[in-house]
């Protein structure tokens, strides 16, 4: 089974922080994404990368960086945490071509103070 | 018009009862199509993959989509109280392109 561990379930921040999210897969998947999950809003893609060393920008990537170093590690960078960035964070690796299915981590449910 | 469009809910149904659960789409384009479930607190997980038209069963659940109508489905036979979770239909046009998701419809099986 494919396994995407996020490594913090819960975070509890100050405004003005920096916060990394860090997430690790064990599949070998090129494809990682980064979303985030509000109540009503369903989830919002933030950022995604194919491979290492590349991103790209999804629906909502204001106030979010990435780094993605390593094939099995992507996170998730917040510079300056704000209150409007409390959320639940979900990281997902996707299966290869032709069928592509995407796998979660358990999520990481920040709170900014 | 929201490409993916997903009833809400919430959806309250008496256990070993039949759930149908749909969503609608606008894009012509999408070919691969999954029911993620998502437990409370927790990832969603995938429960349910479909490629282009068609029908999949696997166990008590159904998948099924209407290329022409622009409409997928997903059937629960015989539900029980661990089917309570929220159920997300997902798209997209190719295996490379970042899926689009429904907003789920929450689901409450009561015993």
């Amino acid at each position: 089974d494919v396994k995407v561990t996020q490594s913090s379930r819960y975070l509890v921040k100050r405004t003005g922080e920096k916060v990394f999210l860090e997430c690790v897969q064990d599949m070998d998947h090129e494809n990682m994404f980064w979303y985030r999950q509000d109540p009503g809003l369903g989830l919002r893609l933030i950022y995604f990368s194919y491979d290492v060393k590349m991103k790209e920008k999804g629906d909502i990537p204001e106030g979010y960086s990435v780094s993605r170093e390593k094939k099995e590690r992507f996170s998730l960078i917040l510079e300056s945490a704000s209150t409007n960035q409390t959320s639940m964070y979900l990281c997902a690796s996707r299966h290869p071509v032709p069928t592509g299915e995407l796998f979660f981590g358990e999520g990481s449910r920040l709170t900014v103070l | 018009q929201k490409e993916v469009e997903q009833d809400p809910g919430p959806l309250s149904v008496p256990e070993g009862a039949i759930v149908s659960l749909n969503c609608t789409y606008s894009n012509s384009a999408f070919q691969y199509f999954m029911w993620y479930r998502q437990y409370s607190r927790k990832g969603p997980e995938l429960l349910m993959y479909t490629y282009s038209s068609g029908n999949k069963e696997d166990g008590r659940f159904t998948a099924q989509v209407d290329k022409s109508s622009k409409y997928i489905s997903l059937f629960i036979r015989d539900s029980q109280p661990s089917d309570s979770a929220t159920y997300l239909c997902a798209m997209s046009p190719s295996g490379n392109t970042p899926l689009v998701f429904g907003k789920g419809t929450r689901l409450s099986v009561i015993a």
